[in-house]
């Protein structure tokens, strides 16, 4: 079936520092893939998303690239910031039938120190 | 804010007991879906409606049960609670298919004693 891993966490960096949180996919076809943001008390939220091999999604400093040939969307930001800290869901969607429900990873927990 | 509205927020009850657990999706949009967050299992899909009808089902128990009515709100029914149901229960909106996009909201806090 249809599964995401991404790495685990908790990821701890300093203000500035350069984030990647890797994440890679298990999918017949072509799917969607998407990165989720859940900030602490919130429910999740949409950081990016990308529909097709090669495709670049990003958002607020993030980016993340499809690539098909490693199976992979990893998340990126050049320099991080204390308002960051959160806990980062990769995630997929096959919508089969009118379902677009989607396939989550298990989060990354990053925390941004000052 | 989303505009997707979850009640209640923090719910504690016992074992044994049924609690039911209810969403507003945002204005105009058709799908509702809810998702089980814990700790081991991270965010599973419970399952999905799609303007009023069950379009979708993941690994939901048979103790769980779900609608959605004519004004699409929908709720999620949890009975013969175990403390294993301890968990976040989200419930997440979309307008459109096959797009991938939800919206989701706060979460309801289901604590069992």
């Amino acid at each position: 079936g249809n599964s995401v891993t991404q790495m685990e966490g908790p990821v701890t960096l300093s203000e500035e520092a350069f984030l990647t949180i890797n994440c890679t996919y298990t999918a017949t076809g072509y799917p969607s893939l998407f990165w989720y943001v859940q900030y602490p008390g919130e429910g999740l939220q949409l950081l990016l998303k990308a529909t097709k091999a090669d495709d670049k999604g990003s958002n607020k400093g993030f980016e993340a690239t499809y690539r098909k040939e490693t199976t992979s969307f990893h998340l990126e930001k050049g320099s991080v910031q204390v308002s960051d800290s959160a806990v980062y869901f990769c995630a997929l969607s096959k919508g089969r039938g009118g379902s677009e429900k989607l396939v989550f990873g298990k989060g990354t927990k990053l925390t941004v120190n000052p | 804010d989303s505009g997707v509205t979850q009640t209640p927020k923090h719910l504690i009850t016992a074992t044994g007991q049924r609690v039911t657990l209810r969403c507003s999706p945002r204005s105009g949009d058709l799908s509702v879906y809810w998702y089980q967050q814990s700790l081991d299992q991270g965010l599973q899909f419970l399952i999905q409606y799609y303007n009023g009808e069950e379009r979708a089902k993941g690994n939901i128990l048979e103790r769980f049960s779900a609608q959605q009515f004519p004004d699409l709100h929908s709720e999620l029914n949890l009975s013969s609670l175990e403390l294993g149901d301890s968990a976040l229960y989200f419930c997440a909106s979309s307008p459109r298919t096959n797009t991938g996009e939800l919206f989701f909201g706060e979460g309801s806090r289901l604590t069992v004693l």
